[in-house]
């Protein structure tokens, strides 16, 4: 069956360290994959897209992998602070553009400590 | 703009009572979804419409109706409520933009408790 696989542990971190969160996904290809940021009691606010052909997309201190071939996503925060702290979501498009059915993980949760 | 609205924020019904949990957009978005999140699990997807008339089944659409009279509302009914629709639940609209579809927009959530 298809899934999608984030780290249900909370992942902990120093202020000022590159946190990484993986995403894993079996039985898909995915045109395109997105990482969502969600605090408590809120709605998923979307952060960044990668699509299949790229290997690499940055937006100021966040950064996405995707690798094809691993099926893998990371998604990097560099100089992490405590404002960071959130659950992350990703999610895939598996055939993208005029399709809406998007897959979701179910998050990790990031702690970052002062 | 005031993005994706849901209301109510909180509600709590017992089994067997109907309700409509209420969401709009106002960034004239072809494309809405409702979805429900539950402890450890990701967003599943309920219902999806792609324009105004237009309605779709998603991952779990059992015990949910949806319609879609206008481009800005997107209502989701509950026709008999049961214990295990105990959930938030999550209204989100896309732009169809050259063909592909843009960033989702969640709203804030309904935290519905099903007694």
């Amino acid at each position: 069956s298809q899934k999608i696989e984030q780290n249900s542990e909370a992942l902990n971190i120093q202020e000022g360290k590159t946190a990484t969160l993986t995403c894993n996904y079996t039985n898909y290809s995915p045109a395109y994959l997105q990482w969502y940021r969600q605090d408590p009691g809120r709605g998923p606010v979307f952060l960044l897209l990668i699509r299949e052909n790229e290997k690499e997309k940055r937006k100021e201190r966040l950064k996405v992998t995707f690798d094809t071939t691993l099926k893998q996503s990371l998604f990097h925060i560099t100089a992490s602070q405590p404002a960071d702290s959130a659950t992350y979501l990703c999610a895939l498009d598996p055939l993208g553009g005029g399709y809406n059915k998007l897959i979701f993980g179910a998050g990790t949760r990031l702690a970052v400590h002062p | 703009n005031a993005g994706v609205t849901q209301t109510p924020k909180f509600q709590v019904l017992k089994t067997g009572q109907s309700m409509t949990l209420q969401c709009a957009q106002d960034m004239n978005h072809e494309y809405m979804s409702w979805y429900r999140q539950d402890p450890g699990m990701g967003l599943r997807l309920i219902h999806y419409s792609v324009g105004a008339g237009i309605t779709d089944q998603g991952e779990v659409p059992n015990g949910y109706n949806v319609s879609r009279s206008t481009t800005e509302d997107f209502p989701l009914r509950l026709l008999s409520a049961a214990p295990s629709q105990t959930s938030v639940y999550f209204c989100a609209s896309r732009a169809l933009t050259g063909g592909r579809l843009d960033t989702q927009y969640f709203g804030p959530g309904t935290r519905l408790t099903v007694l």
